[in-house]
């Protein structure tokens, strides 16, 4: 059964302390790989989507990369306004995607 | 572009009874899918259409079900709502064939 995996799921960091989340994966078949922000409250906001391993995506603080076992979201310097849950999901077969469980960003002045 | 709609945000309802949420899709986008989101469970895949055929459903119960119209907005209902059912019921659309998905802001049901 295809699986994706989150880690951490928690992340509290300083002001300008950059990280990264893993996102862990199997699937049979990658159909893209997707990273999505989702504040509370609200529906996920799409970020990026990665087809291939070794493939490379940035806007503005993040950058997520792919390999064929898993992907990360790289956050570089980060302010408060980044605080948000971060979903990464794989497509499966018929048009659904598979969601992690998400890694719930804290970022403090 | 105007976003993906959702109607309505928030509603409550008693168990044993059924409710209909309604999505409005992305202008020009043709595919329409149905997500139920909960703390415990996360973000999980209820079913898809396009071109007002369901493709693909997910593991739920037939008390959810769907349709979509010929302009692609869409309606999902629960009949004989549970308890259980209490979460945020997110839709999101894609352009033809693609996974990319773009989600609305949901719908939070809660069922007492």
């Amino acid at each position: 059964e295809d699986q994706v995996t989150q880690s951490p799921e928690a992340l509290r960091l300083q002001e300008g302390e950059s990280s990264s989340l893993n996102c862990s994966y199997t699937v049979s078949g990658l159909r893209g790989l997707f990273w999505y922000r989702q504040d509370p409250g609200k529906g996920p906001e799409f970020l990026f989507t990665l087809y291939s391993a070794g493939e490379e995506k940035e806007k503005e603080r993040l950058k997520a990369t792919l390999t064929k076992k898993e992907s990360f979201l790289h956050i570089t310097a980060p302010k408060p306004e980044d605080s948000a849950t971060y979903l990464c999901a794989v497509g499966e077969g018929g048009y659904a995607l598979n969601f992690g469980k998400g890694t719930s960003l804290l970022v403090t002045p | 572009k105007a976003g993906v709609t959702q109607t309505p945000r928030y509603l409550i309802k008693t168990r044993g009874q059924q409710v209909t949420l309604s999505c409005s899709p992305i202008s020009g986008h043709r595919s329409v899918s149905w997500y139920q989101q909960t703390p415990g469970q996360g973000l999980q895949f209820l079913f898809e259409y396009f071109s007002e055929t369901q493709r693909n459903k997910g593991n739920f119960p037939g008390r959810f079900s769907g349709r979509q119209f010929s302009n692609s907005r869409s309606e999902m209902n629960v009949s004989t709502l549970e308890l259980g059912d209490s979460a945020l019921y997110l839709c999101a659309s894609s352009p033809q064939n693609e996974y990319e998905q773009y989600f609305g802001p949901g719908t939070r049901l809660t069922v007492t």
